[in-house]
């Protein structure tokens, strides 16, 4: 069934530590996004991609990377200058209808 | 800037009733869709309707129903028989014609009392 897998689901980070999360579709879209989610919030955009090779940041980019390598792939680092990145994160896709989601990662600090 | 507001943040029914969330947002463009999303405690993000705006007809998805005033630029979202799987944050969401992006509301908590 085409989707979109996030992995891992839960993801411990020590201080200091950079982790990665993944985010892979077998949807054929070429637009992914990351937002980030705090207890009882809406969703912020962190980045998306349009197309390979190029992305642009969202509203709260600041400590965290994106590469977008191949169409299906949009992996985001959590980096250390990120000092408070306890949150849910989302992965999504789209073409020009509406996003689709993928199931989450519960990022934890250690 | 386009901006979107959801002025519930909370909102209770009883089982096999019926609600209205309400959705207001601004823009200057006059080709843009508006979607429905909902996120049941399993944090799951679940398209639940949409709606583009140059359809005068309002969109239906069984239970689930919008009244989209293009002039007054609301876009609420009506549950009707409420079921206690419906009880989940609920995001009403917009997007340009010329950008992927999506604009979000804050979000409005619907509680199912049974």
């Amino acid at each position: 069934d085409g989707g979109i897998t996030q992995s891992p689901k839960y993801l411990f980070r020590k201080e200091g530590q950079n982790v990665t999360l993944s985010c892979e579709q077998n949807l054929n879209h070429d637009a992914m996004y990351w937002y980030r989610q705090d207890p009882g919030q809406g969703l912020r955009l962190i980045y998306y991609s349009q197309i390979v090779n190029d992305f642009q940041k969202g509203d709260i980019a600041e400590g965290y990377s994106v590469s977008r390598e191949k169409k299906e792939s949009f992996p985001l680092t959590v980096t250390s200058a990120q000092k408070n990145p306890t949150a849910f994160y989302l992965c999504a896709s789209s073409t020009s209808g509406p996003q689709h989601f993928g199931d989450g990662t519960r990022l934890s600090i250690l | 800037a386009q901006t979107v507001t959801q002025s519930q943040p909370e909102m209770s029914v009883q089982e096999a009733e019926t609600v209205t969330l309400s959705c207001t947002y601004d823009t200057s463009e006059s080709d843009y869709y508006l979607f429905w999303y909902k996120q049941p405690p399993s944090r799951q993000m679940i398209l639940v309707i949409r709606q583009e705006a140059y359809k005068q007809q309002n969109a239906t998805e069984n239970r689930f129903s919008v009244n989209f005033q293009k002039a007054a630029k609301s876009f609420s979202l009506k549950i009707s028989d409420s079921q206690l799987g419906d009880a989940a944050m609920y995001f009403c969401a917009y997007r340009s014609n010329s950008n992927y992006q999506l604009i979000w509301g804050a979000g409005t908590k619907l509680i199912i009392k049974p």
